[in-house]
This record gives C-alpha cells, sequence and structure tokens, in this order.
C-alpha cells in the first residue's frame, strides 16, 4: 500500500516553455502532498504544501507564479513550472500524506521527475 | 539550532559490520520519527518509523528512540553493500509537515 506515481518520470525541454508534473497516490486518499526539489549532492527542498481544494502554501523564496500547484483531488496534484530557465533543471519529487494511514506526519514519496532545460 | 540534525559523513563500514546512524530533534513535543533512505538518482524511500521510547526492529534495521535525550538512531545489521545510500531522519513540524535532515551517506564496503 501507500503507493504514490509521478509523471513524467523525466522531461527535457526549451527554455521559455511549461512543463507539468503530475503526482498521484494510487491506493491512499492523500490529504495532503508534498512538492520537493533536489539539486545534484544536496538535501531535499520543500517547495510547497498543497491540500485539497485549497490554494498551495509556499516556502520561503519560491515564486508562487512561476511553480504553479493545483491539487484538484484527494488522489491528485500538479506542479507545472512556467517558462523554465536552464537554472531550473532539478529532479522534482512529489510525496503524499494522509491521516489513517499510519503514524501522523507519515510521507510517501514519488519516484521523482528529472527536468532538464536546455 | 536545525530542528533535525544528522552527520552527513561519508559513513564507511564493511560488508558485514553493523552501520549506526545518528540523529538529534530539537522539538522536545515531538512524537513520531522516521527514517528514509535514498539510493543516488532516486527519490527517498520510508525504512522504519518509531514513535515509542526504545527500540524497534524489522528485520536487519532497529530504531532506537530516546526522547529524554532527543536523539533517535537507526542500526543496520549485517550491512550489505546494497545497503550504500544517503539515510535521512525526518521529525514533524505542527503543520503535518516532516523536517528532513540532510541526511547520512552510508558506503558498505564489500
Amino acid at each position: 500500500g501507500a503507493v504514490v506515481s509521478q509523471h513524467p518520470s523525466w522531461v527535457i525541454c526549451k527554455s521559455g516553455t511549461s512543463v507539468k508534473i503530475e503526482c498521484r497516490s494510487l491506493d491512499f486518499q492523500a490529504t495532503t502532498m508534498f512538492w520537493y526539489r533536489q539539486f545534484p549532492k544536496q538535501s531535499l527542498m520543500l517547495m510547497a504544501t498543497s491540500n485539497e481544494g485549497s490554494k498551495a502554501t509556499y516556502e520561503q523564496g519560491v515564486e508562487k507564479d512561476k511553480f504553479l500547484i493545483n491539487h484538484a483531488s484527494l488522489t491528485l496534484s500538479t506542479l507545472t513550472v512556467t517558462s523554465a530557465h536552464p537554472e531550473d533543471s532539478s529532479f522534482y519529487i512529489c510525496s503524499a500524506s494522509a491521516s489513517g494511514t499510519g503514524v501522523n506526519n507519515e510521507q510517501f514519496f514519488g519516484p521523482g521527475t528529472r527536468l532538464t532545460v536546455l | 539550532q536545525k530542528e533535525v540534525e544528522q552527520n552527513s559523513g561519508p559513513l564507511s563500514v564493511p560488508e558485514g559490520a553493523i552501520a549506526s546512524l545518528n540523529c538529534t530533534y530539537s522539538d522536545r513535543g515531538s512524537q513520531s520519527f522516521f527514517w528514509y533512505r535514498q539510493y543516488s538518482g532516486k527519490s527517498p524511500e520510508l525504512i522504519m518509523s518509531i514513535y515509542s521510547n526504545g527500540d524497534k526492529e524489522d528485520g536487519r534495521f532497529t530504531a532506537q528512540l530516546n526522547k529524554a535525550s532527543q536523539y533517535v538512531s537507526l542500526l543496520i545489521r549485517d550491512s550489505q553493500p546494497s545497503d550504500s545510500a544517503t539515510y535521512l531522519c525526518a521529525a514533524p513540524t505542527g503543520a503535518n509537515n516532516l523536517f528532513f535532515g540532510t541526511g547520512t551517506r552510508l558506503t558498505v564496503i564489500p
């Protein structure tokens, strides 16, 4: 149980284009989903927290107009990187949490999406 | 002080030895703790959770929690080369979120 999928697993795009990444909880309802970014050999960096049906809460320094997050249902959240630039190239990872699946705050991670902006 | 602190390592142990990974946390009210394993180029994978003082064993893994001293550790017995990864300690915030440590990189030498 507690499986989270992400799509696509990797994407290469041209500078200035927008990229959408999907995160799905496959066998549970995710009341909260999280979006992280990780640069090579660095720690996980939380970008934003989203709850179903409400606006995402962004971490300090993360531009909400550049990283659009939609959590339209209890099983799907999307992250759109708008007008992507080479410095946005990174490993984007989502995680999901649900009350009732076990210990409070337990998060299950998707496999990640590697974004390369040319 | 960071909410969760780990020694970044690297920690190297020979195959078959016990690997000991440690983590301290600052919020005395934290009730649950998690250990994640992250292989290079992959996303983190939950391997252990613990929320009571004492030891919790799962196969070759043992998590230890000491709330009085505010530390949580992970022991890996009979370490295998496949255990080589970065291990992340995590503790909850008050906002249904987790603080992750920076991770300890473990290398098991054949």
